[in-house]
């Protein structure tokens, strides 16, 4: 089974901390990503990655950054927490491909207080 | 403007009636669609791929693709309650997945 873990389920953070959202996936996959959820916005994605220290931008990358040091962790970053970026935040990992279905994590909610 | 449109809903069927969801486009260049399903509470997951024009069927659920038009949509065929949740569309390609917004389907008994 493809397995991609996120590491908290739940995250509760004060307004100006540094957070460190990981993401872990066991199938070798090239590409993983980084979505957030809000109520009647749907999915967003934030940050792309298609290899190792390769990364792209997506929909909103403002606020956050990300890192992918080994091909199966990629770990979005909030440099300093805003109470707009309580969330709830998805990754998900894929094949390289044109046609390859993406496996998401648990999801993680944070809440920036 | 987003790349993919969703009619965001609710969307309310009677059991056992046919769901339609649409999904409207605006890159041209868009070949392909993945339909994920997603339960409140729970993560995406994928339940259709459609690749060419016309339809294509798996048990209840139809994907039919007009790229002269740059729509896709879903048909739930005999719609159950287990059915109600969120379906999103994403075009395929190389590199990154973006959605559009969902609908949120609600089968009602």
């Amino acid at each position: 089974d493809v397995k991609v873990t996120q590491s908290s389920r739940y995250l509760v953070k004060r307004t100006g901390e540094k957070v460190f959202l990981e993401c872990v996936q066991d199938m070798d996959h090239e590409n993983m990503f980084w979505y957030r959820q809000d109520p009647g916005l749907g999915l967003r994605l934030i940050y792309f990655s298609y290899d190792v220290k390769m990364k792209e931008k997506g929909d909103i990358p403002e606020g956050y950054s990300v890192s992918r040091e080994k091909k199966e962790r990629f770990s979005l970053i909030l440099e300093s927490a805003s109470t707009n970026q309580t969330s709830m935040y998805l990754c998900a990992s894929s094949s390289t491909g044109w046609d390859t279905e993406a496996f998401f994590g648990q999801g993680t909610r944070l809440t920036v207080v | 403007q987003k790349e993919v449109e969703q009619n965001s809903g609710p969307l309310s069927v009677p059991e056992g009636a046919i769901a339609s969801l649409n999904c409207t486009y605006s890159d041209r260049g868009s070949q392909s669609f993945f339909w994920y399903r997603q339960y409140s509470g729970k993560s995406p997951e994928l339940i259709m791929f459609i690749y060419s024009n016309g339809d294509k069927e798996d048990g209840r659920f139809t994907a039919q693709l007009n790229k002269a038009s740059q729509y896709v949509s879903l048909l739930i065929r005999d719609s159950q309650p287990s059915d109600s949740a969120t379906y999103l569309c994403a075009p395929a390609g190389w590199g990154k997945l973006q959605f559009g917004a969902g609908t949120q389907v609600v089968v009602t008994p």
